[in-house]
């Protein structure tokens, strides 16, 4: 069974412009979550999703992030414009409908704003 | 709000000496709490999980965590390190799951292994 994957696995941008993250989730595991580590931080939650639908995005920063899910596989996370302070880890991770509290979390993606 | 400390912010043993790794959570309903371990270029790994069951908890790689209430505590031990062991580890909590599944981590100590 293939684990949780994440492109790109490193991104450099420039502030000012767009970055876009994937996830693909183990298949099969209805809860897709977004979680973001900044340089000497703790990790974040970002937001979770439940099939195609945001069960809870209290942890989305501000309205330059956008996060997707459609058709309920995988899941997109758009950084638009992307700030400095955006630099950081960005995990996702997945869980199955009956043992959601088993999270399997991919290797991150590493941003990092110019 | 859910919350978990982990003081310091790197711990260094011997190969063969004991592991402790702390953690104390803050929650108002009753948690579930987790142990991952990030290997270098690496994902979290779940280490181990408490849900509710026996306060013992036996995970992969020989770790074992005990939940201990009145302390707030979920403590990480291995009794015996490898040098395999190092890397960094994140005591994580979460609601009893049902709407709010989220983790809250703490900020992850560093294990390094002297041979």
């Amino acid at each position: 069974e293939a684990g949780v994957t994440q492109f790109p696995s490193h991104s450099v941008i420039e502030k000012g412009q767009t970055v876009t993250l994937r996830c693909d989730p183990i298949s099969g595991h209805d809860n897709l979550y977004w979680y973001r580590r900044v340089m000497g931080k703790e990790i974040k939650f970002l937001l979770h999703f439940v099939k195609e639908s945001k069960q809870d995005e209290s942890g989305m920063p501000n309205n330059r992030f956008l996060a997707e899910r459609t058709g309920g596989t995988y899941s997109t996370l758009k950084v638009q414009p992307a700030e400095l302070e955006d630099s950081g880890v960005y995990f996702c991770a997945s869980s199955r409908a009956d043992r959601v509290e088993t999270q399997y979390f991919g290797p991150g993606t590493r941003l990092l704003v110019l | 709000a859910q919350s978990v400390t982990q003081l310091g912010s790197h711990v260094s043993v011997s190969e063969g000496a004991l592991v402790l790794l702390r953690c104390n959570y803050s929650s108002s309903v009753p948690p579930y709490l987790f142990w991952y371990v990030q290997y270098p270029n690496q994902g979290l790994q779940l280490l181990l999980k408490y849900t509710s069951a026996a306060t013992l908890v036996k995970g992969i790689n020989g770790f074992e965590a005990e939940f201990k209430k009145s302390e707030t505590s979920f403590h990480l031990t291995k009794p015996s390190a490898h040098m395999s062991d190092a890397a960094e580890y994140f005591c994580a909590v979460s609601e009893t799951p049902g709407a709010n599944s989220k983790l809250t981590f703490g900020k992850g100590i560093t294990l390094s292994v002297r041979p």
